[in-house]
């Protein structure tokens, strides 16, 4: 049963290219969350998606990113003509159901690095 | 607003002794607190889950307590072996929540 997977793991891009997160949650799980996390610093929520729903996506900037969890595929997350500023780890989780009382099950990320 | 907080510093223990992990939460009301670990390089593993109407779970040799009045959880790791270092992140969720806040960790080094 395989876990969360993320690809790929290391991305390297230069700036005012187009970044393309995949995410494939584990089998059976229909929620998603995308997580942002910085060297030395906790992981900040960016968006939670419910199979081709956004439900919350406060944490996630209004310019240049965009997230999406098709009925079929992988959740994507997007971020369109990056920056230096968008160098860090991207983590995706997925859950059975909305998450509270259910562990979220995390991928190892995706590290970003704009020249 | 919502804040969570975790020793910044690293801690630092000998094998054999009992580490205990703090988590300080404010503007909150959770119904639930998770912990997971984190490893370097790797995505953050459940550990753990307490209610609000529960005191103290442990599992192994780990035990959390949860105490709403003062609005914290502590972590506790008896017997701590080196391969227990690693870096240890606490999440309170409110009733109906699901877009948890992690904090920004403790992260624990045991020594041999």
């Amino acid at each position: 049963n395989a876990g969360v997977m993320q690809n790929p793991r290391h991305l390297v891009r230069r700036r005012g290219q187009e970044a393309r997160l995949r995410c494939s949650p584990m089998k059976g799980h229909s929620h998603v969350y995308w997580y942002r996390q910085l060297p030395e610093e906790g992981l900040k929520f960016m968006v939670y998606l419910q199979k081709e729903n956004i439900i919350d996506e406060s944490g996630m900037p209004k310019e240049r990113f965009s997230a999406e969890f098709p009925k079929e595929g992988p959740s994507i997350l997007r971020i369109q003509q990056v920056v230096r500023g968008d160098s860090a780890a991207y983590f995706c989780a997925s859950s059975d159901e909305r998450t509270g009382s259910k562990p979220q099950h995390f991928g190892d990320g995706t590290r970003l690095s704009i020249l | 607003s919502q804040k969570i907080e975790q020793n910044s510093e690293a801690l630092n223990i000998q094998e054999g002794k009992t580490a205990t992990l703090t988590c300080n939460y404010t503007n909150y009301s959770p119904a639930y607190l998770q912990w997971y670990r984190q490893d370097p390089g790797r995505g953050p593993v459940f550990l753990l889950l307490i209610r609000e109407n529960e005191k103290e779970k442990r599992k192994e040799r780990l035990k959390v307590t949860f105490d709403t009045t003062l609005k914290q959880s502590l972590f506790h790791i008896t017997a701590s072996q080196p391969a227990d270092s690693a870096t240890y992140l606490c999440a309170p969720v409110n009733t109906g929540g699901f877009k948890t806040i992690f904090g920004a960790g403790t992260r624990l080094f045991v020594k041999a």
